[in-house]
């Protein structure tokens, strides 16, 4: 199984609604990702997980939390947000070595389209 | 922080010609990866490339590390309807966690 699967693929949220998105690979991989993505720009790194512990905080406003429950889950919790936050949320999944440095490829989910109004 | 531009923005052919598109650092890199992403979808892995100087080939795709690690090209022979979407080069430094994308290239092909 070489695929990272995201639910849900569009949600729409008030800027007062808390929501969650959620990501999913059998890979055996041990780093995880969450990436932002506006229209015709490139992805924007939010987080990594490693060994399912936090690595990276790419300076991402505490509206977003981001959870990593076991090496095959990673969720985004999301309260408060605001319109700008309307993007596309993409998740990655890569190995990492034994220093929990992640390496080679990164497998992306489709993605879950954000709206907020 | 690290830039990665790509150039050109975008690039219109006609279906049989090259294409290249070019990426530049503005940090020597330990690593370069290059993603495709078609229209509405999300990125894929092309190939990744470690060695100063190193060039590989998939088919119809050729990749180039340069010499100094801190750009990279990716070209494009007889190009097809099947290559439209943006290509984004992707670049690590030292031993660090996070990948920093490319600005992409929008590849549109007509027949």
């Amino acid at each position: 199984d070489t695929e990272v699967t995201q639910t849900p693929k569009h949600l729409v949220m008030g800027m007062t609604n808390k929501k969650s998105l959620k990501c999913e690979q059998h890979m055996g991989h041990r780093a995880m990702y969450w990436y932002k993505q506006k229209a015709k720009k490139p992805p924007e790194l939010m987080f990594v997980y490693s060994y399912e512990k936090l690595s990276i905080n790419e300076s991402v406003p505490s509206r977003f939390s981001p959870e990593c429950p076991n090496s095959s889950l990673l969720n985004l919790h999301l309260h408060a947000l605001q319109p700008e936050d309307s993007a596309l949320y993409l998740c990655a999944s890569s190995q990492a070595n034994l220093g929990g440095l992640p390496y080679n490829e990164q497998f992306f989910g489709p993605g879950t389209r954000l709206t907020v109004l | 922080g690290q830039q990665v531009m790509q150039i050109p923005q975008y690039q219109h052919v006609q279906e049989g010609e090259d294409f290249t598109t070019y990426c530049n650092s503005s940090t020597t890199l330990s690593n370069i990866q290059w993603y495709k992403q078609r229209p509405g979808g999300h990125p894929v892995f092309l190939i990744q490339l470690v060695k100063s100087g190193e060039v590989k080939k998939q088919k119809r795709l050729t990749f180039q590390f340069g010499e100094a690690k801190k750009n990279s090209s990716l070209h494009i022979t007889a190009t097809q309807t099947t290559d439209v979407g943006t290509y984004f080069c992707a670049g690590r430094t030292g031993t660090a966690s996070k990948l920093t994308f490319g600005t992409g290239t929008r590849l549109q092909v007509t027949l």
